[in-house]
């Protein structure tokens, strides 16, 4: 069965920290990967995707994410973290070819950054 | 105004009551998804639909149903609410590339007591 796996239930960081939050997916095919935001009381936003080409994809407020097939992970870092980064994050993954019309989650990381 | 949007955003019900959660979409897409939030689980989908004719089964569909009114509406009903159904709804839009990317109403919160 395809699934995600988020290691980390909860991550509490100082702020200015560096953090890691790490995603493993299972698959024996091409995979589109995602990681989304949610801020509370919000809806999902997206974060960043990989979906072809670089494997290292960053977004517009500094969180960046390495695609690596052979260890199938997609873990989300940045090396330097704020107050307003506080937010539970979400791995997701779209099989490509029969599935990809749907996401996988994994059940969420928790980052508390503390100042 | 939200692409998504979803109402109501929060609800109190009693078990055995017939819920209905709405969702409609400005976005244009003809893929639309219902997910369930539950803390510490995820989002688990419910039900997902690619056209007005198409409405296809997630993973825990069972105990819900849902109509794809037009291509802009896509609702979710809960015929006997119980207790466990207690949880956060989503809403989503596929976008026109194939990709898996969704796009996220707010929620609606929904307690059965």
């Amino acid at each position: 069965a395809q699934s995600v796996t988020q290691l980390d239930s909860q991550v509490p960081v100082f702020e200015e920290a560096p953090v890691e939050l790490r995603c493993n997916y299972s698959s024996s095919v091409s995979v589109y990967l995602f990681w989304y935001v949610q801020y509370p009381n919000q809806g999902l936003q997206l974060l960043l995707k990989y979906l072809s080409g670089s494997t290292l994809v960053e977004s517009i407020n500094g969180f960046e994410a390495e695609f690596n097939k052979s260890q199938t992970s997609f873990h989300l870092r940045k090396p330097s973290v704020h107050i307003s980064d506080t937010a539970e994050y979400f791995c997701a993954v779209s099989y490509i070819g029969g599935g990809s019309e749907k996401l996988v989650f994994g059940k969420g990381t928790k980052l508390t950054v503390n100042p | 105004d939200a692409d998504v949007t979803q109402t109501p955003r929060n609800r109190i019900t009693k078990t055995g009551k017939r819920i209905m959660l709405e969702c409609s979409q400005t976005k244009g897409h003809d893929r639309m998804y219902w997910y369930r939030q539950d803390p510490g689980l995820g989002l688990r989908l419910i039900y997902y639909s690619f056209d007005v004719k198409d409405i296809n089964k997630g993973e825990i569909s069972d105990g819900y149903s849902v109509s794809r009114q037009a291509q802009a509406k896509f609702s979710l009903s809960l015929e006997s609410a119980i207790p466990n159904q207690t949880a956060l709804y989503f809403c989503a839009t596929g976008g026109v590339v194939n990709t898996g990317e969704l796009f996220f109403g707010e929620g609606s919160r929904l307690t059965v007591l």
